[in-house]
């Protein structure tokens, strides 16, 4: 089985920085997944991480440590509509590559 | 390029009736999973298909069936509703026979609410 945490809910102002941890315990490791989901609306793939690192696209940058079962996705300069819940999702190694999601972090961006 | 499609929107059933749920996926993709996410969570697994076949489940009742068509769409059957089978359903599509590669793309899901 598969275990993930991540904060239920988040604050941060306009144009700030802001960083949304993700941790998770699996049998084996072979992806993680960040989504955003605005209220009543689909999930949006953000990014992959597979190797360790950080992958960075633009205002969204997402970092992964395998050895320490450890994402965290990096949002600069945000705008009131990245007001949205965020998803961690892991995959295992087990041969059914489907992910796992988390409860998912509401971020609020205020003015 | 057309994105992965849900009807309908949304939905109200009343206790012990049946459902069904459609789902068209991304151009070009071959895989559907299928979700269930209750208000304040994370999506939750409930199946995929590929090739018109029951690829993999999740820890769902029989109650919950489906059914992948040639053209790659596919549909969600819930029988005998509960109300704690009220939630947003999510489709998601992507291509291949599960390579790890692979990334799911959700449609505009299908708001159930069972009274």
């Amino acid at each position: 089985g598969q275990n993930i945490d991540q904060p239920t809910e988040m604050t941060a102002t306009e144009g700030a920085i802001v960083q949304i941890n993700c941790t998770y315990q699996t049998s084996g490791f072979n992806g993680l997944f960040w989504y955003q989901q605005h209220a009543g609306e689909a999930p949006t793939f953000l990014s992959y991480n597979v190797l360790d690192g950080l992958e960075e696209k633009g205002r969204f940058s997402s970092f992964l440590s395998r050895s320490k079962g450890y994402s965290y996705l990096l949002l600069k300069e945000l705008q009131m509509k990245d007001s949205a819940s965020y998803l961690c999702a892991v995959r295992d190694s087990g041969g059914s590559y489907i992910p796992t999601f988390g409860r998912g972090t509401s971020l609020i961006v205020h003015p | 390029d057309a994105g992965v499609t849900q009807s309908p929107t949304h939905l109200i059933k009343t206790r012990g009736q049946q459902v069904t749920l459609r789902c068209s996926p991304k151009s070009g993709h071959d895989t559907v999973s299928w979700y269930q996410q209750a208000l304040g969570q994370g999506p939750q697994f409930i199946f995929q298909y590929y090739e018109e076949e029951e690829r993999q489940r999740g820890n769902f009742p029989d109650r919950f069936s489906g059914h992948q068509f040639p053209n790659y769409s596919s549909e969600l059957n819930v029988n005998a509703l509960l109300l704690g089978d009220s939630a947003l359903y999510l489709c998601a599509s992507s291509l291949g026979a599960g390579e790890s590669t692979d990334t799911q793309y959700f449609g505009p899901g299908t708001r159930l609410t069972v009274l």
